[in-house]
């Protein structure tokens, strides 16, 4: 069946480290895959969109890779500040050819200042 | 832009109460809308995809008739947990997207409701 993991572990890093968050996924062979960030009891927010012959994103402190031999996303937030303390989800595709989003259970990253 | 709000944030009631939870984008037209249900740290649970002017697609093991999905205009859709227990409270979270059924576009959620049945 489908499986996406995150490290369900809480990333703890320094304030100006680069906090790099992993998503790993078997089973699938998704067209996109998308990077959303939910801080306590809001909706998630969507941050970057990388689609399947696309090798890396960036925007601004972001940059997401999505290797698909290895089946993994990478999530980098560069010179990380304590704001960016949240959890953040990985979402892809479904099989289906209706593009609804299937979503990881998230990794939560605190950034100590 | 790509704003979407959600109505009530929290709801307290009896068991038994049916609860209306509505779902609207307030800059954009979407024609699907999306319900998801979300435990404490765990993963959103994808309920059902909302078309306008269609009948709600329901995700295997969500009930349809206790979860009713209204999506009456292309900025609007109603989530209903008619006759709620116990076991329903927790956080309902809509979102909508832009683009037709196909689209790959990013999904734009609202803040969520947290529903707690007493």
């Amino acid at each position: 069946s489908q499986k996406i993991e995150q490290n369900s572990e809480a990333l703890n890093i320094q304030e100006g480290k680069t906090a790099t968050l992993t998503c790993n996924y078997t089973n699938y062979s998704p067209a996109y895959l998308q990077w959303y960030r939910q801080d306590p009891g809001r909706g998630p927010v969507f941050l970057l969109l990388i689609r399947e012959n696309e090798k890396e994103k960036r925007k601004e402190r972001l940059k997401v890779t999505f290797d698909t031999t290895l089946k993994q996303s990478l999530f980098h937030i560069t010179a990380s500040q304590p704001a960016d303390s949240a959890t953040y989800l990985c979402a892809l595709d479904g099989m289906d050819s209706s593009y609804k989003l299937i979503f990881g259970s998230g990794t939560r990253l605190l950034v100590r200042p | 832009g790509a704003v979407v709000s959600q109505h009530p944030s929290w709801v307290i009631c009896k068991s038994g109460t049916s609860v209306k939870i509505e779902c609207r984008s307030l800059d954009f037209q979407a024609t699907t809308m999306f319900w998801y249900r979300q435990f404490p740290k765990q993963s959103l649970m994808l309920m059902a995809t909302s078309n306008e002017g269609s009948k709600a697609t329901y995700e295997q093991g969500v009930e349809k008739d206790k979860f009713l999905i209204n999506h009456a205009s292309l900025t609007l859709s109603t989530l209903t947990v008619t006759s709620a227990h116990p076991e329903d409270s927790s956080f309902y979270i809509c979102s909508a997207r832009l683009g037709g059924s196909y689209s790959n576009q990013p999904q734009h959620f609202g803040d969520g409701t947290r529903l707690s049945i007493l």
